[in-house]
């Protein structure tokens, strides 16, 4: 079957690098995107791999890797407006799988 | 960015009466469009999948004949749920997808039935 895993929650400070890991157990999939969303908010598209590697937006980067079965989203200078969850997501052509989802708090 | 409207945002119902939910791509056109369900804190749970002028996929255990869905064109997409009870309940979410990978979500829709 299809599964994905994420931490449920990380706690970071304004300033700081934080990193939100992404493992699954399943193949043959197209891609790994990001998204984000903020309570009560829709989700919001950050980034996808198609590709193995680091994709790179402004201060979001996304890394896959296949082999090890796992990618990450890496939030640099974080800012008090990241506060928000953070969900994975593979496809399957059209087939949407969304992970649990990462809850961050950024402090002050 | 693409922009997907969502109505109404919240809709309060009575037990056993029907509900319609109107998901729009305003600035492009959706071949594809999803629909979800998401509990308080939890992650989105896919109940179907819309395409443009055919029958929609539905998920594993989400009743066809009790959320039903209808994509006449290429920017709509409407959610009907019928006959609902308080367990319908929840926070129903439409996307449309822009290419091959890129979701676009509405703001979701509040749905409580008393």
């Amino acid at each position: 079957g299809q599964s994905l895993e994420q931490p449920s929650e990380v706690t970071a400070v304004e300033g700081a690098i934080v990193q939100i890991n992404c493992t699954y157990q399943t193949s043959g999939f197209y891609g790994l995107s990001w998204y984000q969303q903020h309570d009560g908010g829709a989700p919001t598209f950050l980034s996808y791999n198609g590709l193995d590697g680091l994709e790179e937006t402004g201060r979001f980067s996304s890394f896959l890797s296949r082999s090890d079965s796992y990618g990450y989203l890496l939030l640099q200078e974080l800012q008090m407006k990241d506060s928000a969850s953070y969900f994975c997501a593979v496809n399957y052509g059209q087939n949407f799988v969304f992970g649990p989802g990462t809850r961050l708090s950024v402090l002050p | 960015g693409a922009v997907v409207s969502q109505h109404p945002s919240w809709v309060i119902c009575k037990s056993g009466t029907s509900v319609k939910i109107e998901c729009r791509s305003l600035d492009f056109q959706a071949t594809t469009m999803f629909w979800y369900r998401q509990f308080p804190k939890q992650s989105l749970m896919l109940m179907a999948t819309s395409n443009e002028g055919s029958k929609a996929t539905y998920e594993q255990g989400v009743e066809k004949d009790k959320f039903l869905i209808n994509h006449a064109s290429l920017t709509l997409s409407t959610l009907t749920v019928t006959s609902a009870h308080p367990e319908d309940s929840s926070f129903y979410i439409c996307s449309a997808l822009a290419g091959s990978y890129e979701q676009y979500f509405g703001p979701g829709t509040r749905l409580t039935v008393t």
